[in-house]
């Protein structure tokens, strides 16, 4: 089992939906999470942090759900800009800052 | 605005060819990364350092990769001998590591990656 899994996708909406990722993680231990954005042929880029009492920032929403080792990001009010592949990013407290990226979830906005 | 920077940008080589790629860490940032990533495997961690000493090579095929932090500001990846299976993109991504309760990277800064093709 992976240590952090997403569903890959790809996630097809129109232009202004409100779009859901979920990820899961495997090690109760796990400290921090993020989630990174990342556009074709490009490097990965820090979207949000996520935090305990969850957070948003504009039109994305981050929330982490301890109990059930989950995070997920709430993207709404979708733009044609947002296509990208997020990746859900979890760093393991006293595992030396090393952070376990997941594969992605593509998405795809649709004029 | 610090960025990360490396080179090549790409780079064609032939099977047998040693390939050398850099990096350049944002100034001041203590910890430096270097990531492959295919499609099918996704963004794999192959080796980093902290205060540039390594850590965790655990990632990275002993046989024919190497990877070094001659100073603060430079870290190399080597393949020596390159074959095709190593084609994909190489990232670099340098952080901060917080010292004190809570231990952890705050976030980690990615270079634009070196594309290498090995025929």
């Amino acid at each position: 089992r992976k240590e952090v899994e997403q569903d890959p996708g790809p996630f097809n909406v129109p232009e202004g939906a409100t779009v859901a990722f979920n990820c899961t993680y495997s090690n109760s231990a796990s400290q921090s999470f993020f989630w990174y954005r990342q556009d074709c042929r490009k490097e990965p880029k820090l979207l949000m942090s996520v935090y305990s009492s969850g957070n948003e920032d504009g039109r994305f929403t981050a929330q982490l759900n301890r109990a059930s080792q989950y995070i997920s990001l709430l993207i709404r009010d979708s733009k044609l800009s947002d296509s990208a592949t997020y990746l859900c990013v979890v760093n393991v407290l006293g595992n030396t800052g090393k952070l376990i990226f997941g594969q992605g979830t593509t998405l795809q906005v649709k004029p | 605005d610090a960025r990360v920077t490396q080179t090549p940008r790409h780079k064609v080589t032939e099977m047998g060819q040693e390939v050398t790629m850099r990096c350049q860490p944002i100034l001041g940032h203590n910890t430096v990364f270097w990531y492959r990533q295919t499609m099918m495997q996704g963004l794999e961690l192959l080796a980093y350092f902290r205060n540039r000493a390594p850590l965790d090579d655990s990632g990275m095929p002993k046989d024919r990769f190497s990877a070094e932090m001659p100073d603060a500001t430079l870290a190399t990846l080597k393949i020596q001998p390159s074959e095709p299976r190593d084609s994909a993109v190489y990232f670099c991504a340098s952080g901060l590591v917080a010292v004190g309760l809570r231990e952890g990277l705050e976030t980690q800064y990615f270079g634009p990656g070196t594309r290498l093709l090995v025929l």
